[in-house]
């Protein structure tokens, strides 16, 4: 079946350390996003690429990095200049149809 | 950026229809109304879109007014599983190629007995 996988579901960090979240994709989209979700928050965007080796900062870009080095992949990376990172990370993909989401990572910083 | 408004939580009674409704009223004409929704600790599963003509799937009717400022989602049998957040989303296109989907806080949907 075609689809997003984001892994791991559940992930714990200490503070400090650089934490990388995983997006694979099989659905031959171009376009990938990811979303930070906070407690009874919608869901704010981070980064968002079009194409391969191609992307952009969202509305909170600060303390992340990604990287699109495959059009299935679209990797991100919470590093330790995130100052809240514990959140609930969403990854997103655009088809002609519309957008497909990942199931998502919660990521705890203990 | 159009931005959308939408009222936090609504209450509907399983077998009704819910009605949710979304104000978007700096939409511009090339940009289309989005519904999604979200149940806890899930990834929002898409409902339906529309650009001008009311619309209708499996899942839902989406009515949107001739002056498109505001839209409403119809679930017309809404059930305990229709609990969830419910995000009504304008899509917005950049000056170049790229384009980004912008969520609000969402409507908060809660289905009783």
């Amino acid at each position: 079946d075609g689809g997003i996988t984001q892994s791991p579901k559940y992930l714990f960090r200490k503070e400090g350390q650089n934490v990388t979240l995983s997006c694979e994709q099989n659905l031959n989209h171009d376009a990938m996003y990811w979303y930070r979700q906070d407690p009874g928050q919608g869901l704010r965007l981070i980064y968002y690429s079009q194409i391969v080796n191609d992307f952009q900062k969202g509305d909170i870009a600060e303390g992340y990095s990604v990287s699109r080095e495959k059009k299935e992949s679209f990797p991100l990376t919470v590093t330790s200049a995130q100052k809240n990172p514990t959140a609930f990370y969403l990854c997103a993909t655009k088809g002609i149809y519309g957008y497909t989401f990942g199931s998502g990572t919660r990521l705890t910083v203990v | 950026d159009a931005k959308t408004t939408q009222p936090p939580s609504m209450d509907c009674a399983e077998g009704r229809a819910a009605n949710l409704p979304c104000n978007h009223s700096t939409i511009s004409g090339n940009e289309y109304v989005y519904w999604y929704r979200q149940i806890h600790s899930q990834g929002p599963q898409y409902i339906i879109h529309g650009l001008k003509n009311n619309e209708t799937n499996e899942m839902a009717s989406l009515i949107i007014t001739e002056d498109r400022k505001s839209s409403t989602l119809i679930l017309p049998h809404a059930t305990l599983r229709d609990t969830a957040v419910y995000y009504c989303i304008v899509r917005v296109r950049n000056t170049g190629t790229a384009s980004k989907l912008t969520f609000g806080t969402g409507t908060r949907l809660q289905v009783t007995l």
